[in-house]
């Protein structure tokens, strides 16, 4: 079945060791998303990517980067990661070009753990 | 700025009643997605609106969207306990483009046998 997969589920690290959280896709879709989930709060839009053009959210801190090196994978890489970023990460990915509804499909999301 | 606005943010109803959540967003949009999240899980998308007056239904859920009103509603019958979970209303920017979805702080429903 065509899916979006996210790596690990459950990731530990520690205060300020950077961390890199994956995501696949196996839909074919030409726009990734990656989410930001803290605990009893909506999902916040860190960037997404549109083919390669990279779209960062005006009030994502810098601390946050992405990769996505070809259409099936994206990575979210936190280069100092703090007690606040302990959250759920959500990867999405959208048919955008398709269809002009702009659906989002998302992953089971990464829960980090900060210590 | 976009913001999405749902109501109640938490909701403990009984089997077998109705209740409506709400959700009004400030700004133009043609794109309005309602989800349901399980503690622990991701988001499970339930209905896709793109146009004034569109109403879907599935199950015990009706949705409904007024586009003027910046408005749409998640309707439920005779809930049952399998309902209980955060329901997220989102919105998408005007002109159907790539950017991402606004939510709104979600719908806590617990239903009680």
């Amino acid at each position: 079945d065509a899916m979006v997969i996210q790596n690990p589920r459950y990731q530990v690290t520690q205060f300020g060791k950077p961390v890199t959280l994956s995501c696949s896709q196996t839909l074919n879709h030409n726009v990734m998303y990656w989410y930001q989930q803290k605990s009893s709060q909506a999902p916040k839009l860190l960037f997404h990517y549109y083919d390669k053009d990279f779209n960062n959210e005006a009030d994502t801190p810098d601390n946050f980067q992405s990769r996505r090196p070809n259409t099936s994978f994206c990575f979210l890489d936190i280069r100092s990661p703090g007690l606040g970023d302990a959250a759920m990460y959500l990867c999405a990915t959208s048919p955008r070009g398709l269809a002009s509804y702009n659906e989002q499909f998302f992953g089971p999301g990464t829960r980090l753990t900060v210590l | 700025e976009l913001k999405v606005e749902q109501n109640p943010l938490f909701l403990s109803m009984q089997e077998g009643k109705n209740y409506t959540i709400y959700c009004n967003y400030s700004t133009t949009s043609d794109r309005l997605y309602w989800y349901r999240q399980d503690p622990g899980k991701s988001l499970e998308s339930l209905f896709v609106l793109l146009s004034n007056g569109a109403v879907k239904q599935e199950g015990r859920l009706m949705a409904s969207l007024d586009t003027k009103a910046r408005l749409s509603t998640l309707h439920i019958t005779a809930a049952v306990h399998d309902l209980s979970a955060t329901y997220f209303c989102a919105v998408g920017s005007s002109g159907g483009g790539a950017d991402g979805l606004t939510f709104g702080k979600g719908t806590h429903l617990i239903i009680q046998p």
